[in-house]
C-alpha cells in the first residue's frame, strides 16, 4: 500500500471548516483512500472513501486532486467534539469476488491531531 | 446504526496468565480484524479472519495470539501468557462482504489490557 504524508497537527476554529490535507505522491491507479479518526480513548471511526471522484457524506467531503497525489478532508462546520487524530489512508482494491484475499488490513501512520478551538 | 462491541472495556491481568478478549463484530459482517494500539503508539495490525480462517498475520501476532469464532456472533482473542509488554488497547474490527470489496471497515472501542 502507498505510504501517505499528514502534518502532525492542525488548529482550526469551531464553526470554521477544517481542511486536513495528505499526500500520496506513490498511490497506484487500484488504490483507494480511505480516513478514519480517533477521538481519545475511543475506536478508529470510519469517516469517507474514495477512489478518483469527489466524495461527500453526512460528516465530510473528500477532494482528490486529478492526478490522486493528495487529497483533503473537509469538515464543513468543525465542533469541538471534532477534535481527534485524522488517518489517511491508502489501501489496494481488494479483488471483485469474495476471497480471503480481499481482507487487506489498514496500515496507520501518526495521523493528524486537529484541534477546534472555541 | 449497528456497531461493534468489545467486552470487557478493561482488564486487568498477571502476568503469564491467560487472557480473553471478545468482540461481537457487526450481525452481516464477514470480515473480522484485530488491531492494537500500545499507550502513546500507532494502531497496529494483528490478524484479519474470513470464513473461519486466519487470512492474514502480522509479526506481533506469535504463537501466544490465537483468535476464534465460537459461535455466529462472537470473534474472541486469546493471549496464553501475558507479558508486561501486552499492555495496550485492543480493537476489534468487521467488514461487510459483498461487491465493491472496499467496504470500510468498522471498529469497535477497545479493550484496555493492562499486564501486572
Amino acid at each position: 500500500d502507498a505510504k501517505t504524508t499528514q502534518p502532525p497537527s492542525m488548529d482550526c476554529a469551531e464553526g470554521r471548516a477544517a481542511n486536513l490535507p495528505c499526500n500520496h505522491s506513490t498511490i497506484s491507479g487500484n488504490e483507494y483512500v480511505y480516513w478514519y479518526r480517533q477521538i481519545h480513548s475511543q475506536g478508529p471511526q470510519y469517516i469517507i472513501h474514495g477512489l478518483k471522484n469527489n466524495e461527500t457524506n453526512e460528516m465530510a467531503s473528500l477532494i482528490i486532486t486529478e492526478d490522486r497525489k493528495s487529497s483533503t478532508l473537509i469538515l464543513p462546520h468543525a465542533t469541538l467534539r471534532d477534535t481527534a487524530v485524522y488517518y489517511c489512508i491508502v489501501r489496494v482494491r481488494g479483488p471483485p469476488q469474495i476471497s480471503s484475499g480481499s481482507a487487506r488490513q489498514l496500515t496507520f501512520g501518526s495521523g493528524t491531531q486537529l484541534t477546534v478551538l472555541p | 446504526e449497528p456497531e461493534v462491541t468489545q467486552t470487557p472495556s478493561h482488564q486487568v491481568t498477571q502476568m503469564g496468565q491467560e487472557v480473553i478478549l471478545r468482540c461481537v463484530p457487526i450481525s452481516n459482517h464477514l470480515y473480522f480484524y484485530w488491531y492494537r494500539q500500545i499507550l502513546g503508539q500507532k494502531v497496529e495490525f494483528l490478524v484479519s479472519f474470513y470464513n473461519n480462517e486466519i487470512s492474514e498475520k502480522s509479526e506481533i501476532f506469535d504463537d501466544q495470539f490465537s483468535v476464534e469464532r465460537p459461535d455466529g456472533s462472537n470473534f474472541t482473542l486469546k493471549i496464553r501468557s501475558t507479558k508486561l509488554e501486552d499492555s495496550a488497547m485492543y480493537f476489534c474490527a468487521s467488514r461487510p462482504p459483498g461487491l465493491p470489496s472496499n467496504q470500510p471497515q468498522h471498529f469497535g472501542d477497545g479493550t484496555r489490557l493492562s499486564i501486572l
